[in-house]
C-alpha cells in the first residue's frame, strides 16, 4: 500500500528558530510531490511541485527538497503568521487520477 | 480568475436528509476532484472527473455518494441519506491535463446532527 508519512505531527517554534518537516513516500513511480499550506476551516494552499530528486525549489521563508525517499519543507527564520498545518502529497507515474497526501505537520510558531 | 469555489461553505443537515454541494473550478482546467477532510487528517480522495467524464471513484464511496460534471465546468457531489460519519469538510480541487499541481477551494464543511 501507498504510503505518504509526514513528522513530527505537530511542531513549536519560536519565532526566529528554524527547522525542517519531514515527508517521506513510498510509491511505486514517483510522478510529483507536492506542498501545501493549510490554514484553520480552509482548503489547502499549493506551495510547491518537486519532480526529481535534487530539485529544490524556494518561496520566502521556504525551501523544499526532494530525495528519492522523502521530501523536506525547510523553514528558515519562521514568523507567527507561517503557523498553519503543512500537507504532502504525491502522484503515481501510472495513476495521474489522484493525489495522495499525508495527515500533515501543524506548525505553531510563537513569537 | 478567482479560483476554485464552493458552495456552501457551511451545511448543517439532519441525519437522512439529502444534500448537495457546488464546485466551480477554474475556468481552463479539464481535471476535478473531490476529497474528503476529517480533523487531524488529509485529504482523502474521493473521485475524479477529466472533463465532463468521471474516471476514478474511491472504493471508500457508498452508494449514497454521487458526484456529476455536466458539460465539464462545474460539478456537484450529493450525499444521500446522510449519517453522522459523512461529517466532515468536503473539499473540490481542480488541475490542467497533465503532471501539475491541484488547486483547492475553501471546502464545505458538512455537519450532520
Amino acid at each position: 500500500e501507498d504510503q505518504v508519512t509526514q513528522s513530527p505531527e505537530a511542531l513549536r517554534l519560536q519565532e526566529g528558530e528554524s527547522s525542517s518537516l519531514n515527508c517521506s513516500y513510498t510509491v511505486s513511480g514517483l510522478r510529483g510531490l507536492f506542498w501545501y499550506r493549510q490554514d484553520p476551516g480552509k482548503g489547502p494552499e499549493f506551495l510547491f511541485t518537486l519532480y526529481s530528486a535534487g530539485e529544490e525549489k524556494e518561496k520566502e521563508r521556504l525551501k523544499a527538497t526532494l530525495t528519492k525517499k522523502e521530501s523536506f519543507l525547510h523553514i528558515t527564520a519562521p514568523k507567527p503568521e507561517d503557523s498553519a498545518t503543512y500537507l504532502c502529497a504525491v502522484r503515481r507515474r501510472d495513476n495521474f487520477n489522484k493525489f495522495y497526501f499525508g495527515s500533515g505537520t501543524k506548525l505553531n510558531v510563537k513569537p | 480568475d478567482t479560483g476554485v469555489s464552493q458552495n456552501p461553505r457551511h451545511k448543517i443537515t439532519k441525519r437522512g436528509q439529502n444534500v448537495t454541494f457546488r464546485c466551480d473550478p477554474i475556468s481552463e482546467h479539464n481535471r476535478l476532484y473531490w476529497y474528503r477532510q476529517t480533523l487531524g487528517q488529509g485529504p482523502e480522495f474521493l473521485t475524479y472527473f477529466q472533463n465532463e467524464a468521471q474516471l476514478e471513484k474511491s472504493r471508500l464511496l457508498s452508494d449514497r455518494f454521487s458526484a456529476e460534471r455536466p458539460k465539464g465546468s462545474f460539478s456537484t457531489l450529493e450525499i444521500q441519506r446522510t449519517e453522522q460519519g459523512d461529517s466532515a469538510m468536503y473539499l473540490c480541487a481542480s488541475s490542467l491535463v497533465g503532471d501539475t499541481e491541484a488547486f483547492f477551494g475553501q471546502g464545505t464543511r458538512l455537519t450532520v446532527v
